[in-house]
């Protein structure tokens, strides 16, 4: 089946030590996003890649990096965590282009990060 | 700021009752509209999608839309014990960022 895979699934880091999370696709879709969900708040949107475009939201924090190698993977980087970037992260995939711009969104699993 | 609004709950209901979940959003220009389902600990799984002002029925559920009001909601027949999740009611403008509200906690009560 088709799916969006991240690893791992669950991540421990200490504070200020640089975390990288993984996602990778075989659904071929063209935009891949991280969102940040913290515990009974809505998933956050923090940057997206179509193709190889990265497009960052104006209230992501430049601890936050991301990094698209292909079209299959792409990757969160922590720089340096806080106490407060602790959170599930999930990646997601979409189609977009010529009658795919209100396609739903496609969830990995998730990784939960906790930092201590 | 654009915004969706849901009713945090939690919504409780008996098994085999129908459950009503509603969400408001502030974006006129939004243009798609989708209904996740999220299990604690879990990530979101797509339930409902509705693109256009009505009713759209997929088994046990339906989506109701009207872009006059602003006003999407979820309706769920025939509850079971399984439906308990959060939903999680999100809208996209057209454009690539999709936007959630926080989510209605839903019991179905055996």
């Amino acid at each position: 089946d088709a799916m969006v895979i991240q690893n791992p699934r669950y991540q421990v880091t200490q504070f200020g030590k640089p975390v990288t999370l993984s996602c990778s696709q075989t659904l071929n879709h063209n935009v891949m996003y991280w969102y940040q969900q913290k515990s009974s708040q809505a998933p956050k949107l923090l940057f997206h890649y179509y193709d190889k475009d990265f497009n960052n939201e104006a209230d992501t924090p430049d601890n936050f990096q991301s990094r698209r190698p292909n079209t299959s993977f792409c990757f969160l980087d922590i720089r340096s965590p806080g106490l407060g970037d602790a959170a599930m992260y999930l990646c997601a995939t979409s189609r977009a282009g010529a009658g795919y711009n209100n396609s739903p969104l496609h969830f990995g699993n998730g990784t939960r990060l906790t930092v201590t | 700021q654009k915004e969706v609004e849901q009713n945090s709950g939690p919504l409780s209901v008996p098994e085999g009752a129908i459950a009503s979940l509603n969400c408001t959003y502030s974006d006129r220009g939004s243009q798609s509209f989708f209904w996740y389902r999220q299990y604690s600990g879990k990530s979101p799984e797509l339930i409902m999608s509705i693109y256009s002002n009505g009713d759209k029925e997929d088994g046990r559920f339906t989506a109701q839309l009207n872009k006059a009001s602003q006003y999407v909601s979820l309706l769920i027949r025939d509850s079971q014990p399984s439906d308990s999740a959060t939903y999680l009611c999100a809208v996209r403008d057209g454009g690539f960022k999709t936007i959630f509200g926080a989510g209605t906690r839903l019991f179905v009560k055996a």
